[in-house]
């Protein structure tokens, strides 16, 4: 059984910060990592598949980094917005195992 | 273009009782995989098909719990005498490719109370 975890479990931010959290994942026999971002009531939405070491993917104000050697991967937030608001899922997926959701990372922004 | 379609999204049944939970992939995706997510408990695999098979069912309870993607209409996951763990919300995705390196798209979930 895979231990995919995700830090902090909650987050509060103000409107206009700049925010970041981690997801720890094994780096053993490692294929892809997966973010997703999950509103309340609504579907988890794809934001990034990542799978080289090193890489960096961004979509508007957010971004992702991959550090496949040490099994970790960090996901950015810019300029936090109200709407940004939901929980934050990232999923690894390693041979032989599907896909091991970590617990999720809840942020909340005030406006 | 649709996204993933699940019905129904809310289903109540008393213990015994059978549970048929469907997914429609999108347009042109021939994998389907099915997630469970527990009351505060996150997502967890269960089960992944393709058309007319099962590739990857190492997460599904081994009674009462099946799985089909028939070669016309949705993917079904079947719950045979319920009981009230079996209480949870049940998601599937769909992907365009083999493995878990392509995205997987999600549908709204079908939130199933037993009582």
């Amino acid at each position: 059984i895979l231990n995919v975890e995700q830090s902090p479990q909650s987050l509060h931010v103000q409107e206009g910060d700049s925010t970041n959290f981690t997801c720890s994942f094994p780096s053993s026999n490692f294929y892809a990592l997966h973010w997703y971002r999950w509103e309340t009531a609504k579907s988890p939405e794809a934001l990034f598949v990542m799978t080289l070491n090193g890489d960096e993917k961004k979509k508007g104000r957010i971004s992702a980094t991959l550090n496949t050697k040490e099994g970790y991967s960090y996901l950015y937030i810019k300029g936090s917005q109200p709407e940004d608001s939901a929980t934050y899922l990232c999923a690894s997926y390693n041979a032989g195992n599907m896909l091991t959701f970590g617990g999720g990372t809840r942020l909340m922004v005030k406006p | 273009n649709a996204g993933v379609m699940q019905n129904p999204r809310h289903l109540v049944r008393r213990r015994g009782q059978e549970a048929r939970l469907r997914c429609s992939p999108m347009k042109g995706h021939s994998h389907v995989y099915w997630y469970r997510q527990l009351p505060e408990e996150g997502l967890k695999f269960m089960v992944y098909l393709q058309k007319e098979n099962i590739i990857d069912e190492s997460g599904m309870p081994k009674e009462r719990f099946s799985a089909e993607f028939p070669k016309e209409g949705p993917s079904i996951l079947r719950i045979q005498q319920v009981v009230r763990g079996d209480s949870a919300a049940y998601f599937c995705a769909s992907g365009g490719l083999a493995g878990n390196t392509d995205t997987q798209y999600f549908g709204p979930g079908t939130r199933l109370t037993v009582l």
